[in-house]
């Protein structure tokens, strides 16, 4: 595709309800990053995946959020046992190198609203 | 742990003013992105800064990165309506880690 896809869109669960985000990000694209941005807010770091390995998950919130990236290229962000405070949009954003190394420009998908009850 | 403020966090301009973003953080950075966010959509890179002091121009936006590497401007000269939407920094120490700051929503009254 041409873009950072997100699927899906919109989702709605229930409390202590597990969701799975699915990020596809531009083919070749060895950096894949997700955020988490509130409403009025900035998107806030999560996690890092440079090609299948995670280098960084410093961003999670807690251990009830579990991303994967197995072969590289698709990426899902899980969520166990949603709570109230995990609405979110659910950012991912590829790069075509490395993170680090040249210009990092971040391609951001249209993200995943969610919405805890 | 590492900060990154944005000031002013709204401003209301008429067509035609310039505006103006600053971008802080409690860090010396590694490098310094823009990105700009539409309302409900998502953030677009604009450009990065890498080297103490640098400016670079695109049309009617100039950026600069600070001496110290610790703060950036966004300048637009000549606001148009379709600049309309939230400016945010992100910047890194050097890892992976890129922090945005807390945006500038900007609105242009024609």
């Amino acid at each position: 595709g041409a873009g950072v896809s997100q699927s899906p869109r919109y989702k709605v669960a229930k409390r202590g309800q597990d969701v799975a985000l699915r990020c596809d990000p531009i083919s070749g694209h060895v950096s894949l990053f997700w955020y988490q941005q509130a409403l009025g807010q900035g998107p806030e770091f999560l996690t890092y995946f440079q090609n299948e390995a995670q280098l960084d998950k410093s961003g999670l919130p807690s251990d009830r959020f579990f991303a994967e990236r197995p072969e590289g290229s698709v990426s899902t962000l899980k969520i166990q046992r949603t709570q109230q405070e995990d609405s979110a949009v659910y950012l991912c954003a590829s790069s075509r190198r490395p993170a680090g190394q040249g210009t990092d420009t971040q391609y951001f998908g249209p993200g995943t609203r969610l919405t805890v009850l | 742990g590492q900060q990154v403020m944005q000031i002013p966090q709204y401003q209301h301009v008429q067509e035609g003013e310039d505006f103006t973003t600053y971008c802080n953080s409690s860090t010396t950075l590694s490098n310094i992105q823009w990105y700009k966010q539409r309302p409900g959509g998502h953030p677009v890179f604009l450009i990065q800064l890498v080297k103490s002091g640098e400016v670079k121009k695109q049309k009617r936006l100039t950026f600069q990165f600070g001496e110290a590497k610790k703060n950036s401007s966004l300048h637009i000269t000549a606001t148009q309506t379709t600049d309309v939407g939230t400016y945010f920094c992100a910047g890194t120490s050097g890892t992976y880690k890129y922090i945005f700051g807390t945006g500038t929503r900007l609105k242009v009254l024609a």
